[in-house]
């Protein structure tokens, strides 16, 4: 298995446009996340979805950003409007439940809002 | 919630062996992990523990007391490569809640 993808590795967007990060969980694996990373924050649990179902998104930080997951192969995290604030890199993970012992990670997005 | 407390950062020696403790408070609690992040890379996975007691991966052992909410992560024979972040993460069962990392710098 090629790991867990994400798309695009770097993003760079001007304040206000719509953004869209993409990730490819591993085939097979029913828990999908998706992480922001900052120096000050670390890593922030955003959402979390299992066999495709969103359990808890408390950590999605307000309205502006919005994860959804079609099928089990797929999911996107949006963001609009697009703030400077928002500039971090994100992670796309998945593990495979029961048990969860370990979660494999994406390369990430960079993403820079100007 | 979950709070998990690490050093931020650690300064050893090549050769040298280090630790690394992680200090949790958490709602549900199934065991805790440990990852290696370099600059510009994604987290990987190094260990984990569900049971209290040491578990040995090579250079790399892991710690868990569940008693005292209390993990480290012992490196021996420090490589330069070494150099990094790590971080602690509760296992809530099906939530993984990371520490904020605690940087490595291993000096010749």
């Amino acid at each position: 298995d090629a790991g867990v993808i994400q798309s695009p590795r770097h993003e760079v967007t001007e304040m206000g446009q719509e953004v869209t990060l993409r990730c490819k969980p591993i085939s097979g694996h029913n828990s999908l996340f998706w992480y922001r990373q900052t120096m000050m924050r670390g890593l922030e649990l955003l959402i979390y979805f299992n066999n495709n179902v969103p359990i808890d998104d408390s950590g999605m930080p307000e309205d502006r950003f919005s994860a959804k997951m079609p099928n089990a192969s797929f999911s996107t995290l949006k963001i609009q409007p697009s703030e400077p604030r928002d500039s971090a890199v994100y992670f796309c993970a998945s593990s495979f439940p029961p048990g969860n012992t370990e979660a494999f990670f994406g390369q990430g997005t960079r993403l820079t809002v100007v | 919630g979950q709070s998990l407390e690490q050093p931020s950062e650690v300064t050893a020696v090549e050769g040298a062996i280090v630790q690394i403790n992680c200090t949790y408070q958490t709602s549900g609690f199934y065991g805790l992990s440990w990852y290696q992040q370099h600059d510009g890379g994604a987290p990987t996975f190094l260990s984990y523990n569900g049971l209290d007691g040491l578990e040995e991966t090579g250079r790399f052992s892991s710690f868990l007391s569940r008693s005292d909410s209390y993990g480290y992560l012992l490196l021996q024979e420090l490589q330069m490569k070494d150099s990094a972040s790590y971080f602690c993460a509760v296992n809530t069962g099906n939530q993984f809640y990371f520490g904020t990392g605690t940087s490595l710098t291993v000096i010749p």
